[in-house]
């Protein structure tokens, strides 16, 4: 079984720049989330998808940052303009919701802003 | 609102020791508990899912606890190697499929 997929797993831009992270989750797991991670520091949600519509995306900074998942399969999460302080590893991760229950994630998509 | 926490925040040990991690949650009512595994750069490995209704999963050197009462997980690492060095996070989902993880603990362990 395929894990969650996720690109790029770097990338460096200015600050003021924009970026996009894909993610393409396990198969048949209707349940997406967007996580940011600063080191040293727990996963924080970012958004959470259920099909392709949106559960929960309150901790998302709605100026700068924006996610989809059209079809309700992959999705893209953006950040336009960059900050210094948005340098991070951005996380996909999907859940088993019909099953255990268990939380699977990607490789991580680290940013750094200069 | 839950809180997930883990002590120590880093521990070194020398190879072959057995350890425990710890994880502790403020709300009890969870589905479940995960423990993942992260090597620097890199995503989260899920190790081990302990249902609530569970009180141990075991996968080779690895045995987590659930006290869900007292809102306790722990897991234990046998005879620790080198390539156990990572952070270990722990994360309980609760009700509308939601995730709260604690910050890790960093473990080393010296050969």
């Amino acid at each position: 079984e395929a894990g969650v997929a996720q690109s790029p797993r770097y990338k460096i831009i200015e600050k003021r720049q924009s970026v996009a992270f894909w993610c393409n989750p396990i198969s048949g797991h209707a349940t997406l989330y967007w996580y940011q991670q600063i080191l040293g520091q727990g996963p924080k949600l970012l958004i959470q998808f259920q099909n392709n519509g949106v559960v929960d995306d309150s901790q998302l900074p709605k100026d700068r940052f924006s996610a989809e998942r059209l079809k309700g399969v992959d999705s893209t999460l953006k950040i336009q303009p960059a900050k210094l302080e948005d340098s991070a590893v951005y996380l996909c991760a999907s859940l088993d919701r019909r099953g255990t229950g268990e939380l699977f994630f990607g490789e991580g998509s680290r940013l750094t802003v200069l | 609102k839950q809180e997930v926490t883990q002590i120590p925040a880093a521990l070194s040990v020398p190879e072959g020791e057995n350890l425990v991690l710890n994880c502790s949650f403020t709300d009890s009512a969870i589905y479940n508990l995960q423990w993942f595994r992260q090597d620097p750069g890199k995503g989260l490995t899920s190790l081990l899912l302990i249902q609530s209704s569970q009180r141990e999963q075991t996968s080779g050197r690895l045995n987590a606890s659930l006290d869900k009462s007292s809102g306790r997980s722990t897991l234990y690492i046998a005879a620790s190697q080198p390539g156990d060095s990572a952070t270990y996070l722990c994360a309980v989902r609760v009700s509308g499929n939601q995730f709260y993880f604690g910050t890790g603990t960093s473990l080393t362990v010296i050969p």
